[in-house]
């Protein structure tokens, strides 16, 4: 069975950082280009990160570039999100989903407040 | 950035009955467009890709068609599970952008 499972989420001030992982399991995770994609109720759905079966090539939405860093262990069978610089409008649900769109996470949950 | 617009916003039909969901780029996409399917707390599920390919595991009643700028989500017959909200994504051009989602209810 695919499992993809966020963690890392949580409470963070402006200006604060934040790493999300999530843990691949179910299928040759090193085949597939990965994304973060999260969801506000206010913006609704974005597309925020993709990454490279090997890790050389990476694209980020603008509103995150400079800021967040995609990553990748395939020896982990994982993926990372770094954050740096978190504003309040980062807030949302993160999600790790494969960009062929066909697996996602359940999920974890960022609140950038004071 | 590509601008992905749906209709409706909110849609009422009674199980059994036929609907269809549109949505339109702000440029041409190709085929590039994926529909999911949303419910409350869940991640969104893969319904089509390629404006008209059903993903694994998913029933014939849905089917998606268009290409370039329009494109349209069927269903040809509702259940009760349909109900939720669905969005239409483009993967044509970076970034990739989602509508901003059409809401299925029970008339």
């Amino acid at each position: 069975e695919v499992q993809l499972v966020e963690s890392g989420g949580g409470l963070v001030q402006p200006g604060g950082s934040l790493r999300l992982s999530c843990a691949a399991s179910g299928f040759i995770f090193s085949n597939y280009w990965m994304s973060w994609v999260r969801q506000t109720p206010g913006k609704g759905l974005e597309w925020v990160a993709n990454i490279k079966q090997d890790g050389s090539e990476e694209y980020y939405v603008d509103s995150v570039k400079g800021r967040f860093t995609i990553s990748r262990d395939n020896a982990k069978n994982s993926l990372y999100l770094q954050m740096n610089g978190l504003r309040a409008e980062d807030t949302a649900v993160y999600y790790c989903a494969t960009a062929s769109r066909d697996f996602w996470g359940q999920g974890t949950l960022v609140t950038v407040s004071s | 950035e590509i601008v992905m617009t749906q209709s409706p916003a909110t849609l009422s039909v009674s199980p059994g009955e036929r609907a269809s969901l549109s949505c339109r780029a702000s440029q041409s996409v190709s085929s590039n467009l994926a529909w999911y399917q949303q419910k409350p707390g869940q991640a969104p599920r893969l319904l089509i890709y390629g404006a008209s390919t059903r993903a694994t595991g998913i029933p014939a009643r849905f089917s998606g068609s268009g290409s370039g700028t329009e494109f349209t989500l069927t269903f040809s017959y509702l259940q009760s599970e349909d109900f939720a909200v669905y969005y239409c994504q483009q993967y044509n051009n970076w970034p990739y952008t989602f509508g901003q989602g059409t809401k299925l209810e029970i008339k």
